[in-house]
């Protein structure tokens, strides 16, 4: 069965620092990608998103993910994280077979230490 | 342009009331989703709609869940009985067409049932 695989549940970073989430999925043949973003309060922002093509996707605010077949991976990535990235990120899979469902990881809050 | 828009935003219930959210896509969005994440859990998919009619209901997780899309336009969800495993957070989300490319999330109920 289809799956995605978050594997910190929790991540603490300090201000400024670089930041890598992971993200793994189990899927037969080549997934849509997607990393959403829910802060406090609001709802769910997509951050970024693969279909085709390059590898490394450029999103808002600052994040890149890349999509690496290999390692069945796509890694959320920013240089220098702000205290306003405090949120829980979701990574997400959408299956090609059935292109309206999105199959999710369980999470990672992100806590920034001033 | 409004967004998704969903409400309440919450809502505490107790157990064995009925409990009926709602859901406005975006004008115009044919595709409406519903998803649940309970309590430390993935976020899970419930149903789809494309116009007033229901695309696939396989994530309902039974029969105490109706959703109903009155004439193509807002949706509603209605648990009754509620029950304690129900709470959560309910997200809908609509897009133009089922191809993932115009996704858009509201910002979600969060139900708690006591």
């Amino acid at each position: 069965a289809q799956s995605v695989t978050q594997p910190d549940i929790h991540i603490t970073v300090s201000e400024g620092a670089s930041l890598e989430l992971r993200c793994n999925y189990s899927y037969g043949a080549t997934p849509y990608l997607f990393w959403y973003v829910q802060s406090p309060g609001q709802g769910l922002q997509l951050l970024l998103k693969y279909f085709s093509g390059d590898t490394l996707v450029q999103g808002i605010k600052g994040f890149e993910a890349e999509f690496k077949r290999s390692q069945s991976s796509f890694n959320l990535r920013k240089p220098s994280v702000h205290w306003s990235d405090a949120a829980e990120y979701f990574c997400a899979v959408g299956l090609m077979d059935s292109n309206y469902q999105l199959i999710w990881g369980a999470g990672t809050k992100l806590i920034i230490k001033p | 342009e409004a967004g998704v828009t969903q409400f309440p935003s919450h809502s505490v219930i107790e157990k064995g009331q009925t409990v009926t959210l709602r859901c406005d896509p975006i004008s115009g969005h044919d595709n409406l989703y519903w998803y649940r994440r309970v309590m430390g859990k993935e976020i899970k998919f419930l149903l789809h709609f494309v116009k007033e009619s229901k695309q696939d209901e396989s994530g309902m997780p039974n029969n105490r869940f109706l959703a109903e899309r009155t004439g193509g336009t807002y949706s509603t969800l209605k648990v009754q009985p509620a029950e304690l495993e129900d709470s959560g957070v309910y997200f809908c989300a609509s897009s133009p067409g089922t191809d993932l490319y115009g996704y858009t999330f509201g910002s979600g109920t969060r139900l708690t049932v006591v």
